[in-house]
């Protein structure tokens, strides 16, 4: 079953323990990224990658890591969580597509069931 | 700077009575426009995508039309069941091709 599996779903932790998110998917998709949700705010990208070794910044990566060793692993770092990290993540996936004149195109989302976290 | 404008917030609907949602926005050209439905404490579910005015899509209830500056989710007869949050995103043509997602549609559909 093609899927973007998340873990842990659930995680309550306090500020400043380093945590770590794993996110998978076995669809052989280039494109990955990282999500939060927040009431009233809607999602906003915190980091994305577009192949192995290849990262860049969302809206809002302050206070985030990643990393991007192999194609299907993306995992989600906070090196020293704070309340204001608390929040419901998403990970996603995309397939990239080519293009007129070979330009790149990324397609729809697949999205992992999601992250709720709790920092105290 | 890409822009995603979701109408309205809210919308609360009888069971069988049909309406639409918008998705407005501001791209310096579009590459691709695409729907979600997201569920509670779940992540979003790909319906559409839409590339280019005057394209439209269906699935069951659910018919997604688009124009240069807008797009509408249309609901026909809805049920309980198409309760949801209704996501839209667009795909700039230039730059990173990174979606901007709106804040999304919360609908309730009451039996």
């Amino acid at each position: 079953e093609a899927q973007v599996t998340q873990n842990p779903r659930y995680l309550i932790t306090v500020t400043g323990k380093k945590l770590t998110v794993t996110c998978s998917q076995n669809m052989n998709h280039e494109y990955m990224s990282w999500y939060r949700q927040d009431p009233g705010l809607g999602l906003r990208q915190i980091y994305y990658s577009m192949n192995v070794e290849v990262t860049d910044k969302g809206d809002v990566p302050e206070g985030y890591k990643v990393s991007r060793k192999e194609k299907r692993n993306f995992p989600l770092i906070l090196e020293s969580p704070s309340p204001n990290q608390t929040s419901l993540y998403f990970c996603a996936s995309s397939l990239r597509s080519r293009g007129l004149a070979g330009a790149s195109s990324y397609n729809e989302q697949f999205f992992g069931p999601g992250t709720r976290l709790t920092v105290l | 700077e890409d822009q995603v404008t979701q109408s309205p917030e809210a919308l609360r609907l009888q069971e069988g009575e049909s309406s639409s949602l918008n998705c407005s926005y501001t791209v310096s050209g579009l590459r691709g426009l695409f729907w979600y439905r997201q569920d509670p404490g779940k992540g979003p579910e790909f319906l559409f995508t839409l590339y280019s005015a005057g394209e439209e899509k269906e699935k069951e209830r659910l018919k997604a039309t688009l124009t240069k500056k807008e797009s509408f989710l249309h609901i026909t007869a809805p049920k309980p069941e198409d309760s949801a949050t209704y996501l839209c995103a667009v795909q700039a043509s230039g730059g990173s091709y990174i979606p901007t997602f709106g804040r999304g549609t919360s609908l309730i559909v009451h039996p």
